[in-house]
């Protein structure tokens, strides 16, 4: 079974621009959440998305946004790119068959460098 | 809130020897999760071993095993038989019954195994 795919794996934008991740589960998982990973604040959830809807959101800026499609594959933007949004952005996918303590299965991040 | 605690920033180990990672975790939740993530330098997150709060024995995975304290939140990584690929970064994770989707990391500990 192939595991969870990211797109693009590397990305460098200027300040100001915009950006759009993209995240493939792994077959039969339904449940997506974005991790950011920096040096300074380490892993930091932003959000999870299940069956379309966000049930889930971290502390971060209404510029951080995120969907997920009918076939469980998952977008996150970010609008008006800061220098600190430089990081690596990691997708984990679950299956989440009721109960929570699903196990995420990540995928191999999208670095973003913001020039 | 949760919090996840690493209180060894670095280690290192020689080959073939045993080493100890600490994890501590606070929370008011009674049925939770946690895991061990590897990250090696490719940077892709890996499930080492994960243990059910509710489930005294503690998880095993070939040379990796854990001490789950739940009344100390106290929870280490033992890998036994180090080998040279087990260089990394390992991070604990915590999630709750209640927050489906969202894994609360500590700041992570890089092991480095010595030939």
């Amino acid at each position: 079974k192939a595991g969870v795919t990211q797109t693009p794996r590397y990305l460098i934008k200027t300040r100001g621009q915009q950006v759009t991740l993209s995240c493939s589960p792994i077959s039969g998982h339904r449940s997506v959440s974005w991790y950011q990973q920096t040096p300074g604040q380490g892993l930091q959830f932003l959000f999870e998305y299940f069956s379309e809807t966000q049930r889930n959101k971290g502390n971060f800026p209404g510029r951080f946004s995120g969907r997920q499609f009918s076939n469980s594959r998952s977008e996150m933007n970010v609008s008006t790119l800061e220098l600190g949004d430089s990081a690596l952005y990691l997708c984990a996918s679950s299956i989440f068959r009721g109960g929570a303590g699903e196990t995420q299965y990540f995928g191999p991040g999208t670095r973003l460098l913001v020039l | 809130a949760q919090t996840v605690t690493q209180s060894q920033p670095e280690m290192s180990v020689q080959e073939a020897e045993t080493v100890t990672l600490s994890c501590t975790y606070d929370t008011s939740e009674n049925n939770y999760y946690l895991f061990w993530y590897k990250q090696p330098p490719s940077r892709q997150m890996i499930l080492v071993i994960r243990q059910e709060a509710y489930k005294q024995q503690n998880a095993t995975e070939n040379r990796f095993s854990v001490n789950f304290q739940k009344a100390a939140k106290s929870f280490s990584l033992k890998i036994s038989d180090s080998q040279l690929g087990d260089t990394a970064m390992y991070f604990c994770a915590f999630m709750g019954n209640t927050n489906a989707g969202k894994s609360t990391f500590g700041d992570g500990t890089t092991l480095t195994v010595k030939p």
